[in-house]
């Protein structure tokens, strides 16, 4: 079956440091692969995907390769700020098995400080 | 548009009674999902549903949930009877499913956080 792996938590970095938070998957499929991030009290918000191999998603600054050879798609971001403190989760989605269903990590929770 | 609009924000109820969550999803969309998050655990897909057919339930961790969707704009998910373990934050997400469309983004609801006491 499918499954995300993402390195545990928490993450706590000064604001202006460079982030990186690790994210592997299996999968029988062709994944397509997602970051979603979540702010205290609230629902999960699609950050970026990539829907094929080395395909870069990008937004607000983060970024993610979509990396076949290593099944990887690492999140990265080269200078977070305080506003970037939440819970990012990284998540999967194929059709095989019928429909398109999200599998998502754990979570990596995220502390920036002053 | 509003969103996913999940019904109650936070619900708190005593074993063994009935509980109802709601969810509207986006209108236009297709497919829909159940997730229940918790600190052990995280996210769990309880149930998907696509054109209000339930596609796999394997989630649902008893026979005490059930999820129905009687119409493209409305799922509810009811656990009957209630216990301490059920406590956690209920998420409803919908997505816009096209034939052969890959990277379908979900969107998800604020959320229901349930207490059993």
């Amino acid at each position: 079956g499918n499954s995300v792996t993402q390195m545990e938590g928490p993450v706590t970095l000064s604001e202006e440091a460079f982030l990186t938070i690790n994210c592997t998957y299996t999968a029988t499929g062709y994944p397509s692969l997602f970051w979603y991030v979540q702010y205290p009290g609230e629902g999960l918000q699609l950050l970026l995907k990539a829907t094929k191999a080395d395909d870069k998603g990008s937004n607000k600054g983060f970024e993610a390769t979509y990396r076949k050879e290593t099944t990887s798609f690492h999140l990265e971001k080269g200078s977070v700020q305080v506003s970037d403190s939440a819970v990012y989760f990284c998540a999967l989605s194929d059709f095989t098995g019928g429909g398109n269903k999200l599998t998502f990590g754990t979570g990596t929770q995220l502390k920036v400080e002053l | 548009d509003a969103g996913v609009i999940q019904s109650p924000r936070h619900e708190v109820t005593e074993m063994g009674q009935e509980v109802t969550l709601r969810c509207k999803p986006i209108s236009g969309h297709n497919s829909l999902f159940w997730y229940r998050q918790t600190m052990m655990r995280g996210l769990e897909l309880l149930i998907y549903f696509n054109n209000n057919v339930p596609i796999d339930d394997s989630g649902m961790p008893e026979d005490r949930f059930s999820a129905k969707m009687p119409n493209a704009s409305f799922s509810t998910l009811k656990i009957q009877p209630s216990e301490p373990r059920d406590s956690a934050v209920y998420f409803c997400a919908s997505s816009l499913e096209a034939g052969g469309t890959w990277g379908t983004e979900a969107f998800f609801g604020q959320g229901t956080r349930l207490t059993v006491v």
